[in-house]
């Protein structure tokens, strides 16, 4: 079975451009991560979803990130317009729903976002 | 505020030996601890779960322990490889049963 798929998986863009992520997350998990991660660090999550509901959007920087998850399914993170402070590597993951045993997180590669 | 702390200075040590990692954590007690190892370039891959009920979990060459008390998680490898060469990052469910916030991780590195 596919594991959690990202594209792109780099991009470099101008700052003040928008950009776009697209996560696939493993078939049947109903919680979707995205975190960010910049080098020497750990991830820092921006939003979580459980279905098609933002549970935790708390670390998400509102003025110019955004996030979908249309049915519940795949997901895309949009920056719009960027800076040179976004760039890092963005992380998709996924995982079953609380309340099951099994409760980790599975990621995808990321897309390594540089903002010139 | 709740913090997660781990080792930022990188851990080398030679072939065979075993590497001690830990993850301390304050102003929170969580249900479980999670484990996960990172290589460069690559996404998180989960390793190990321990729960606050749990002192103590194995995996092959992985041990981990759980002191809720201390608010501490040690991880170990035994017999270790240069393969096993990689960051090593805890994360714990802050806020939410899946709310998973990562710690900055801890470099390994296994010299032949």
């Amino acid at each position: 079975e596919a594991g959690v798929v990202q594209s792109p998986r780099y991009k470099i863009i101008e700052k003040k451009q928008p950009v776009a992520f697209w996560c696939n997350p493993i078939s049947g998990h109903n919680t979707l991560y995205w975190y960010r991660q910049n080098l020497g660090q750990g991830p820092e999550l921006l939003i979580r979803y459980e279905n098609e509901e933002a549970v935790d959007d708390s670390q998400l920087p509102k003025d110019r990130f955004s996030a979908e998850r249309l049915k519940g399914v795949d997901s895309t993170l949009k920056i719009q317009p960027a800076e040179l402070g976004d760039s890092a590597v963005y992380l998709c993951a996924s995982s079953l729903a609380p309340g099951t045993t099994y409760t980790e997180a599975f990621f995808g590669q990321g897309t390594r976002l540089t903002v010139v | 505020s709740q913090k997660i702390e781990q080792n930022s200075e990188a851990l080398n040590i030679q072939e065979g030996k075993t590497a001690t990692l830990t993850c301390n954590y304050t102003n929170y007690s969580p249900a479980y601890l999670q484990w996960y190892r990172q290589d460069p370039g690559r996404g998180p891959v989960f390793l190990l779960l321990i729960r606050e009920n749990e002192k103590e979990k194995r995996k092959e060459r992985l041990k981990v322990t759980f002191d809720t008390t201390l608010k501490q998680s040690l991880f170990h490898i035994t017999a270790s490889q240069p393969a096993d060469s990689a960051t090593y990052l805890c994360a714990l469910p802050l806020g939410g049963y899946n709310k998973l916030i990562f710690g900055a991780g801890t470099r390994l590195a296994v010299h032949p």
